[in-house]
């Protein structure tokens, strides 16, 4: 099956600093990848979609330049959390879309920031 | 805009019994994707099952299947001979496959706990 990596898993950093999640498809190209983010017994809310080698489209409410994402190549996307305040720790996930109707998720990544 | 209701927060059921998860939708599309998704502890998610919209038959995956009533707009998943394993946060979404990004539209979730 494919699968998708998230690196780190889990961080903690300082309020005011700046934190970088990869999220890769190991074994298959993603058209599109997608940044969710989760509250503690919630739903996954969407922040962007990201294409290779275009902007992102951020949802409305997320703000482009605290979480900045960045779509290299068909196998790698980053979200960069800019300036981490408290309020920003939460659980994020990455997917991946292959060129088929269907995403793969990665494990996510369990911010905390102090 | 597509909405995706779970009106079940918390479902328990005991190993070896089933139990039925609702999920209803609201779309003027006629062809879409369906997919129920299992979150456990480790909060990797799963795909258990995935439904296309112009299938009539009811996707199975062995002890997982689904009740996709099109007219009725409801997606209801069963789960068979449950299992401590299958304690999980469940997920229904769907998918218009005209919308270019492949987005998925998730329900609120339901808690299913399964006790010995």
């Amino acid at each position: 099956g494919a699968v998708v990596s998230q690196h780190p898993s889990r961080v903690i950093c300082k309020s005011g600093t700046s934190v970088k999640i990869e999220c890769r498809s190991l074994d298959f190209q993603a058209t599109t990848m997608f940044w969710y983010r989760q509250f503690p017994k919630q739903s996954l809310m969407l922040m962007a979609t990201s294409n290779e080698g275009s902007k992102a489209t951020y949802e409305q409410g997320v703000e482009k330049d605290k979480f900045l994402i960045n779509h290299a190549s068909l196998t790698l996307s980053t979200l960069t959390v800019t300036s981490a305040h408290p309020e920003d720790s939460s659980f994020y996930i990455c997917s991946a879309r292959p060129s088929y109707n269907e995403q793969f998720f990665g494990p996510g990544t369990r911010l905390t920031v102090l | 805009a597509q909405t995706v209701t779970q009106s079940q927060p918390e479902m328990s059921v005991q190993e070896a019994e089933t139990v039925t998860l609702s999920c209803t939708y609201d779309t003027s599309e006629n062809n879409y994707y369906l997919f129920w998704y299992k979150q456990p502890p480790s909060r990797q998610m799963i795909l258990v099952i995935r439904q296309e919209a112009y299938k009539q038959q009811n996707a199975t995956e062995n002890r997982f299947s689904v009740n996709f009533q099109k007219a009725a707009k409801s997606f209801s998943l069963k789960i068979s001979d449950s299992q401590l394993g299958d304690t999980a946060m469940y997920f229904c979404a769907f998918m218009n496959p005209t919308d270019s990004w492949g987005k998925l539209q998730f329900g609120a979730g339901t808690q299913v706990v399964v006790t010995p």
